[in-house]
């Protein structure tokens, strides 16, 4: 079993639909990072959270400590969100390492 | 704004040759570290490095090497590179801030075995 579990491994939505990417994690963390991949390869950090919820622009980032899990949520979703989102975990004795989910494939279709 | 460069883009080379993948940084960060990304494997750590000089083995270091002569050059090099490493490989850097980090990505390397 992965460290780092997302689901779902892909994800087709029609534009303007609210949409949730889940991430659960089987370690202690001191830090959860949700990243975004565009088609071509480049890795943006969205969000770095360890307690709470984080806003950007339409996306928000939850995280429960205590159940290990964490969303990423997406509101009025566009076709310009499409691409690979992936949960990496700062473990609490891992350094400065990162282990990574497999990414959510998200396609928004007009 | 951070940048981190990679030397290519795109890369095909032969079985048995020895290939370099460069990854620069220009934010002074201490952290540097290099990734491969597979298919339903999601992203590895090979190696990473904390300072200039040391080292440390990811995950899966087998068949790969690295060097760190200057702070913001962080070098991955594959000695006699195989059909099994072709990959899409990332670099990344990242400030040491002890407990919050965030790590930066470089544009990526498709690199090719044939």
């Amino acid at each position: 079993k992965n460290e780092v579990e997302q689901s779902p491994q892909n994800l087709t939505a029609q534009e303007g639909e609210f949409i949730t990417i889940n991430c659960s994690y089987s370690v202690g963390i001191s830090a959860l990072h949700w990243l975004q991949q565009h088609p071509g390869g480049g890795i943006v950090s969205l969000f770095m959270l360890s307690s709470g919820k984080k806003k950007h622009g339409r996306l928000i980032a939850t995280i429960n400590i205590q159940e290990k899990h964490s969303s990423l949520h997406i509101t009025a979703s566009h076709p310009r969100d499409s691409a690979v989102y992936i949960c990496a975990v700062k473990g609490e004795t891992s350094g400065s390492r990162l282990t990574f989910g497999e990414g959510t494939q998200l396609t928004v279709n007009p | 704004d951070v940048k981190v460069t990679q030397s290519s883009r795109y890369l095909v080379k032969r079985t048995g040759e020895k290939v370099f993948l460069e990854c620069v940084q220009d934010m002074d960060h201490e952290n540097m570290f290099w990734y491969r990304q597979d298919p339903g494997l999601g992203l590895r750590l090979i190696y990473f490095s904390y300072d200039v000089k040391m080292k440390e083995k990811g995950d899966i270091p087998e068949g790969y090497s690295v060097s760190r002569e200057k702070k913001e050059r962080f070098s991955l090099i594959l000695e006699s590179a195989s059909t099994n490493q072709t990959s899409m490989y990332l670099c990344a850097s990242s400030l040491y801030s002890g407990y919050f980090y965030e790590q930066y990505f470089g544009p990526g390397t498709r690199l090719t075995v044939t």
